[in-house]
């Protein structure tokens, strides 16, 4: 079955170290998407991508980057890693731009900045 | 600037109790309305929304919405909960304008069904 999944699950990391988190859909979808989830804030987008070569940033980008080479994958980079990053993030993807298109989540990953 | 509120984070109920969960949103052109559901240590599943047409959508698991554009509010009603209806819900508006697909959310809400 067509899946999408985040790796790791869960990463402990330290002050200013480089993060990267993965993420891997099977269904062929142009669109991917990067999500924070915070306690109070629910889910602000950060990047977001239409199709290979293409990123956007979104609504709390600073500190993110994202790069897309191939349809599959949309890894999400911290450059230099801050407590203030801590969070649980998730990856979604859909097939198009209309929102008649579902955009399908990850099962997310808990990171800890200490 | 496109907002959603949810008005309540936690909403506590017992078992076969009706319930309803607020959404308002905030938007100067039409949009799209969006309710999904976060189970425990799990991704967001889209639950309903409301596109066009009738105001009133329903999920499968017998949750409903309406879209009532005067209030600006799209909340979400069940008739008789069930335990495993706990969870977080979180309610998304998107710009009706463009052919993109960017969401919204609310901070959410936490529904605790108790026995």
């Amino acid at each position: 079955d067509a899946e999408i999944t985040q790796s790791p699950r869960h990463k402990i990391t330290e002050t200013g170290r480089q993060v990267t988190l993965a993420c891997h859909q099977t269904w062929n979808h142009n669109n991917m998407f990067w999500y924070r989830q915070d306690l109070g804030h629910g889910l602000r987008l950060i990047h977001y991508s239409y199709g290979v070569q293409d990123t956007n940033k979104g609504e709390v980008s600073d500190g993110y980057s994202v790069s897309r080479s191939n349809t599959e994958d949309l890894p999400l980079t911290l450059e230099s890693a801050a407590s203030s990053q801590t969070s649980v993030y998730f990856c979604a993807s859909s097939a198009g731009t209309g929102v008649h298109n579902e955009q399908f989540f990850g099962p997310g990953t808990r990171l800890t900045v200490l | 600037a496109q907002s959603v509120t949810q008005l309540d984070s936690q909403v506590p109920v017992f078992e076969e109790a009706p319930v309803e969960l607020r959404c308002n949103y905030s938007s100067s052109v039409s949009v799209y309305l969006f309710w999904y559901v976060q189970y425990p240590n799990q991704g967001l599943q889209l639950l309903l929304k409301y596109l066009s047409g009738s105001t009133l959508v329903e999920s499968i698991n017998g949750f409903e919405a309406e879209f009532n554009k005067s209030q600006t509010s799209f909340h979400l009603r069940k008739p008789s909960v069930h335990i495993s209806d706990t969870a977080e819900y979180f309610c998304a508006v998107s710009d009706a304008r463009g052919g993109y697909n960017k969401l919204i959310f609310g901070a959410g809400t936490r529904l605790a069904v108790h026995p």
